[in-house]
């Protein structure tokens, strides 16, 4: 199983940016997957989930909209376009892979994570 | 939303102590609480998922417990590759609430 993320960058409060997390090694469309983000120096905060259809999603409910992710499951990989950028949003970025098909099937886990990308927030 | 609430926040051991972090819900989730470890620069590893299903690899001195809303990571004979940050999380509910962390410091 390999997630390898990528996009991150420095952004201008405000703006936009799009990550994404390709997958490998494994059936990608037999599983949910996720964000979760960490703040410089904090611990991990969940951002969002996808289902393996795209038939279920959810957000935390501090992002407030902002935030959509999506997946696309003939190129093995899912997306987090951030908008309306906060300086609060600047944090490693990692994706995850959850153990079942759906999100907010009780008892998930995350045994497989991507090395994380780095967003910066800042004018 | 289910917030979870672990202490300490930090922990300072010596090699070949043992070691309790707790965590607790804000209401019942059943078994459905993973731990993880963190080092710095790296990913979160999964340690235990369903409260106490030690993952496949992890040592065996690495032990969870509880249920409904206390739930406790233990370490029996905490060893110098131990030292990390550990976080809980909740999969009961679809908001995933991760625990604060509780960092474990070399006394």
């Amino acid at each position: 199983v390999q997630l390898v993320d990528s996009g991150g960058g420095l952004v201008q409060p405000g703006r936009s940016l799009r990550l994404s997390c390709a997958a490998s090694g494994f059936t990608f469309d037999d599983f949910a997957m996720h964000w979760v983000r960490q703040a410089p120096g904090k611990g991990l905060e969940w951002v969002a989930g996808i289902s393996w259809n795209s038939g279920s999603i959810a957000y935390a409910h501090s992002l407030k909209g902002r935030f959509t992710i999506s997946r696309d499951n003939a190129k093995n990989s899912v997306v987090l376009q951030m908008n309306s950028l906060r300086s609060e949003d600047t944090a490693v970025y990692f994706c995850a892979r959850d153990s079942h098909s759906s999100v907010g099937a009780i008892g998930g886990y995350f045994a497989h994570w991507g090395q994380g990308t780095v967003v910066t927030v800042s004018s | 939303d289910i917030q979870m609430t672990q202490s300490p926040s930090s922990l300072s051991a010596s090699v070949g102590d043992r070691v309790t972090i707790t965590c607790r819900a804000s209401q019942s989730i059943r078994t459905s609480l993973n731990w993880y470890q963190q080092k710095p620069g790296t990913a979160p590893k999964l340690l235990i998922s369903f409260a106490s299903t030690l993952q496949n690899g992890v040592p065996s001195r690495f032990s969870g417990s509880g249920s409904g809303t206390d739930f406790t990571l233990t370490i029996t004979t905490v060893q110098p590759e131990d030292f990390a940050t550990y976080f809980c999380q909740q999969s009961y509910s679809s908001q995933y609430t991760f625990g604060q962390g509780t960092k474990l410091e070399i006394k």
